[in-house]
């Protein structure tokens, strides 16, 4: 079981908006930054969103960020099947000492 | 541009140690803004992180593995690696190695394709 819990699946049409939580405590999420990654069918994980909200270069800004309290959300707009991809948060846990993870949420676009 | 490229064996035996490393390129491992770190993802699984190693030294692990992983750099390389003792079919994965910032919470801005390891008898 992860330490940060994501929906399992999520799903939209072409073209529409979705958005996809990432539930934590106050040892990880509620007092560190939140990264998400997508990962494509058969390859590595890919750096979304670091820091919350800020998007590395060369992401798009139908990706974004936010967070509140001990929740945070990856919100996509403009659905484009080539969205399809499992999407994971990620953070460092201070009680733990160690990253953690959600459990990733699997993107279909109808 | 940075890239980072893991090898090692593809086949172990139950009780044999995995070790794994991970060759950076297009910056240096001794830059103080980055963690080196393992990550791996059981087949049709989600990501488990397993350890971090500053350029200094110092390191953090999965507590759930700690017992079992070892972690260390070579900053005359550019290459880290990670042993995992002990192994068995559970241990059956694919194998990251990533960039991990520093300032950032740990986020993994640079990964290796990944290296599938398997534990099989």
């Amino acid at each position: 079981q992860s330490v940060l819990t994501q929906p399992p699946s999520v799903s939209a049409a072409p073209g529409q908006k979705v958005t996809i939580s990432c539930s934590g405590s106050s040892s990880n999420i509620g007092n560190n930054y939140v990264s998400w990654y997508q990962q494509l069918p058969g390859t590595a994980p890919k750096l979304l969103i670091y820091d919350d909200n800020k998007r590395p270069s060369g992401i798009p800004d139908r990706f974004s960020g936010s967070k509140s309290g001990t929740s945070a959300t990856l919100g996509i707009t403009g659905l484009q099947t080539g969205d399809e991809a499992e999407y994971y948060c990620g953070t460092w846990d201070s009680s733990l000492s160690a990253g953690v993870f959600g459990g990733g949420t699997k993107l279909t676009v109808l | 541009q940075v890239q980072l490229q893991e090898s090692g064996p593809g086949l172990l035996k139950p009780s044999q140690t995995l070790s794994l490393t991970c060759t950076v390129s297009g910056g240096s491992i001794s830059s103080g803004a980055y963690y080196w770190s393992w990550i791996r993802q059981h087949p049709g699984r989600g990501l488990e992180w397993l350890a971090y190693i500053y350029y200094s030294g110092s390191t953090y692990y999965n507590p759930s593995l700690k017992s079992r992983l070892i972690i260390s750099v070579d900053t005359s390389t550019n290459q880290f690696s990670l042993k995992l003792t002990s192994v068995t079919a559970a241990d059956t994965a694919l194998y990251y190695c990533a960039r991990a910032v520093v300032d950032s919470s740990g986020s993994f801005d640079y990964w290796g394709q990944g290296t599938l390891v398997t534990v099989s008898s």
